[in-house]
């Protein structure tokens, strides 16, 4: 079936420094959510792509989606401990299927 | 009203036991979801309900039976779970079911123990 995998599994990274997730599918993606799950939260949604190559910005994260449509990517500018939680993408094609996710730790 | 209310917040049940899971939003939104997310991992749909009728069971065992009574509220009744049920559920809604520019809305989620 779908799988949608991300990387890393994990990331710990000083207060100040970037961070990337990437995330990766088997199939081409009609559109990609983020959402960011804070520990012991729930899912909140960050964003959604639908073109292809499309870059969208909020503040200090930069979502793309790749041109074939199979990959996305989240970049955080200057991490703060704020930005701690877990990372999901979300296939959207034909039901809401959730990558593996990543979890960034944030030291200050 | 941006909210997904989800009661109760956390269950504690025996494996003979029956227990119920709420989840109400009052956002009109007519597409409501069940997910179960055990620890460090993603959630994993379970139901879909679109215009109170189940739209995808994603081959969830009997012991788990949901229900949309309307369009605000949404069940999930419990019934002879094994301990590797425990897990957090999750309630979430949206506009409409749609594949396309649809967000999903979560609660909190109900951290169920089966022991």
């Amino acid at each position: 079936g779908q799988q949608v995998m991300q990387i890393p599994q994990y990331q710990h990274v000083q207060e100040g420094e970037d961070f990337t997730t990437y995330c990766n599918s088997s199939t081409t993606l009609s559109n990609i959510q983020w959402y960011k799950q804070r520990p012991g939260g729930h899912p909140v949604f960050l964003i959604q792509l639908v073109k292809s190559g499309e870059v969208k910005k909020q503040k200090r994260l930069t979502f793309q989606f790749g041109e074939a449509k199979k990959n996305s990517s989240l970049h955080i500018t200057a991490t703060q401990t704020t930005d701690v939680g877990t990372y999901f993408c979300a296939d959207n094609t034909d039901k809401l299927i959730f990558g593996t996710g990543t979890r960034l730790q944030v030291f200050p | 009203d941006t909210e997904v209310t989800q009661t109760p917040k956390h269950l504690v049940m025996g494996m003979t036991n029956k227990k119920s899971l709420k989840c109400e939003q009052h956002m009109g939104h007519r597409a409501m979801y069940w997910y179960k997310q055990k620890a460090k991992k993603p959630p994993e749909l379970m139901f879909v309900y679109s215009y109170e009728k189940l739209s995808i069971n994603e081959s969830v065992p009997s012991r788990f039976s949901p229900e949309c009574p309307n369009s605000s509220l949404l069940n999930l009744h419990l019934h002879a779970l094994q301990p590797e049920d425990s897990a957090l559920y999750l309630c979430a809604s949206s506009l409409i079911l749609s594949a396309t520019n649809e967000k999903l809305f979560f609660g909190s989620g109900t951290q169920l123990s089966v022991l």
